[in-house]
């Protein structure tokens, strides 16, 4: 049992490059998260996942695209990378029953450095 | 945006101090607030969520409780160790769909 993983670990892009982070999980969870955290910041939601199909935005979406075509993957796409995207994106998943309830887990996280 | 505020930003104590943060967050629409701990190089790890006003969870020299009239929450270690060294994160969910607003975190340091 793996939980939650992510790919890749750390990645350098130039400015204008795109690129695809991978999340998946083997817990057979419903919701998915994907998060940004900077320092002195807490993490901010960028887009979330209620289901296989779905997708809807966070707190901070711009500049970020989402699929879900699988429940146990979440795809984060970064169509033309800004330097201001520079951060670590956390993925996170968890169980639906009760919501607002339910714990959360987290991937290992991807160090991304836009230059 | 929803406020999170948490204090003291970061915190640096004995070995075998008791210490304790506060998360503070808008008291309407509330439904759960989460605990979570974060040790440097990992990933989150979830220690408590609460839900209802007045609860109180507890997991060893960990303890927590909720105020949901007035919107905060406290988080106790009792007799501080090395090992409680790491950022504590707490996010209440407003949404009612598991959508966490975190705050920025307070760090712990025990010094052995």
């Amino acid at each position: 049992n793996a939980g939650v993983t992510q790919t890749p670990k750390f990645r350098v892009l130039k400015t204008g490059q795109s690129m695809t982070l991978l999340c998946a999980q083997d817990m057979n969870h419903e919701y998915m998260y994907w998060y940004r955290q900077d320092p002195g910041m807490g993490l901010r939601l960028i887009h979330y996942s209620v289901g296989e199909g779905t997708t809807a935005k966070g707190e901070v979406p711009d500049g970020y695209n989402v699929s879900r075509l699988k429940k146990q993957n979440f795809l984060l796409g970064l169509e033309s990378a800004a330097p201001s995207q520079t951060s670590v994106y956390f993925c996170a998943s968890s169980y639906s029953k009760l919501a607002g309830e339910e714990t959360q887990y987290f991937g290992p996280g991807t160090r991304l450095l836009v230059l | 945006i929803l406020n999170v505020e948490q204090s003291p930003q970061s915190l640096h104590v004995q070995e075998g101090d008791s210490t304790n943060f506060t998360c503070s967050f808008p008291s309407s629409n509330f439904y759960a607030l989460h605990w979570y701990r974060w040790e440097t190089a990992k990933s989150p790890e979830a220690l408590f969520v609460m839900t209802l006003n007045g609860d109180e969870k507890k997991k060893g020299r960990i303890s927590a409780t909720l105020n949901t009239k007035e919107g905060y929450s406290y988080l106790y270690i009792k007799g501080s160790q090395p090992e409680d060294s790491a950022t504590y994160l707490c996010a209440p969910d407003m949404e009612y769909g598991n959508k966490l607003v975190f705050g920025a975190g307070t760090i712990l340091r025990v010094k052995s």
